[in-house]
């Protein structure tokens, strides 16, 4: 049982570039998050999603898209990577939505580290 | 938007130590998490709770509605417990967003 992966692990991007992030997770999970993390500062929600084709904008959700086409993959893309989206991005999975009655224990995958020069 | 403030910041022990975490929020929340990320960047869930105490091995996580804080306890610490943990709360509204605090980094010295 993998849990929560995540591709690539690492990866350095010129500023322009773009990139795609991808999240897989094998719990059957609905509910499905990308998060980036800076030294700093809390984690901060980018998008998330509720369930297939679901998706919707979290708190820094600019400069980024996402899509969920198949309930197991949660894909993060950046169109035109600039500095600022230098970080650690991080998904996560929950069955149900963040609360215990609805069985909201976070699965997070390991990081992406990205550096956009 | 919930305030999310997390003391101390960063945190020395000496093994065997017993060890207390602080989370305080501003506004009401329907449920807290802890989180525990290893040195590595790993972030693993270590409890999620709404009301009273939980306890899971050495760790034990309270909460207190009224005063809008929770602590995680660690006793007989180990230096394998050396992480960040983690405070996130989320809100009483039909939202998936969590506040996260900024971490408190626990180092456990032999």
């Amino acid at each position: 049982n993998a849990g929560v992966t995540q591709t690539p692990k690492f990866r350095v991007l010129k500023t322009g570039q773009s990139m795609t992030l991808l999240c897989a997770q094998d719990m059957n999970h609905e509910y499905m998050y990308w998060y980036r993390q800076d030294p700093g500062m809390g984690l901060r929600l980018i998008h998330y999603s509720v369930g297939e084709g679901t998706t919707a904008k979290g708190e820094v959700p600019d400069g980024y898209n996402v899509s969920r086409l198949k309930k197991q993959n949660f894909l993060l893309g950046l169109e035109s990577a600039a500095p600022s989206q230098t970080s650690v991005y991080f998904c996560a999975s929950t069955y149900g939505g963040l609360v215990l009655e609805d069985s909201g224990e976070l699965f997070f995958g390991e990081g992406s580290r990205l550096t956009v020069l | 938007k919930n305030e999310v403030e997390q003391s101390p910041q960063n945190l020395t022990a000496q093994e065997g130590e017993f060890i207390t975490i602080n989370c305080s929020y501003s506004v009401g929340i329907s449920a807290l998490h802890w989180l525990q990320q290893h040195p590595g960047g790993g972030i693993v869930s270590l409890f999620m709770l709404s009301s009273g105490k939980k306890k899971h091995g050495r760790l034990i996580a309270t909460i207190n509605i009224q005063e809008k804080h929770s602590s995680l306890h660690i006793t007989a610490s180990h230096p394998r417990d050396s992480a960040v943990y983690i405070c996130a709360v989320k809100g009483t509204a039909g939202s998936y967003q969590l506040t996260f605090g900024k971490g408190t980094k626990l180092s456990v010295i032999p």
